[in-house]
């Protein structure tokens, strides 16, 4: 059974750093490209990045561009997202996703307040 | 950026009717390797969001017969040929033809 468990979530000040992670099993991970995506209270679905199979493509959305970086560790199943410079629109619910949002974990909440 | 657009945003549906969503992009979906790559997702209350349909058309394991998908080009429907009560929440639509991707809007399906 595919799992997807997010983690690293938190209350940070603005201007602050979190790194989230994202543990995979039930499938090979080196296998298939991987998706973040976030979700501010009561709002939609934002895609914030993608990462390939071997981590050699990565693309973001032009929200995070600059501050937030994907990387994968193939060996050890997981996915991250160092986030740097948060911001309060930074609020969100983040959700790994595996390929083209096949199956998803139950997200994590960052909260950037003061 | 390619806009995706939903509609309608909020759907009273009575149950044991159909129900369906539009879902149009500005820009073709439509691939050059040929594909459309389109999605649906369904996220009912305090869940994360369950991919339902893929490439349009492509229900996944496990979801009911009675999603189903089409469009081509600009122009994308997700039906329900006969709405449950487990069917409540909001349905998106994503487009991962263009960078960036970009999800709809979402359309709060509920029970009259």
């Amino acid at each position: 059974e595919v799992q997807l468990v997010e983690s690293g979530g938190g209350l940070v000040q603005p201007g602050g750093s979190l790194r989230l992670s994202c543990a995979a099993s039930g499938f090979t991970l080196s296998d298939i490209e991987m998706n973040w995506v976030r979700q501010a209270p009561g709002k939609g679905l934002e895609w914030v990045s993608y990462i390939s199979n071997t981590g050699s493509t990565i693309y973001y959305a032009d929200s995070v561009k600059g501050r937030f970086t994907v990387s994968r560790d193939n060996g050890k199943n997981s996915l991250y997202l160092q986030m740097n410079s948060l911001r309060a629109e930074d609020t969100a619910v983040y959700y790994c996703a595996r390929g083209w949002l096949a199956n998803w974990g139950r997200g994590t909440l960052v909260t950037v307040s003061s | 950026d390619v806009v995706v657009t939903q509609s309608p945003l909020s759907l009273p549906v009575t149950l044991g009717q159909p129900a369906s969503i539009s879902c149009r992009s500005s820009q073709s979906l439509l691939h050059s390797d040929g594909n459309t790559y389109l999605n649906w997702f369904q996220q009912r209350p305090g869940q994360p969001p369950r991919r339902l349909i893929s490439k349009v058309s492509n229900r996944d394991s496990g979801v009911p017969d009675r999603f189903s998908g089409s469009g081509s080009g600009t122009d994308f429907t997700l039906r329900i040929s006969s709405v449950e009560a487990e069917d409540i929440g909001v349905y998106y639509c994503l487009q991962y033809t263009h960078w960036p991707r970009t999800f709809g809007q979402g359309t709060k399906v509920e029970i009259k």
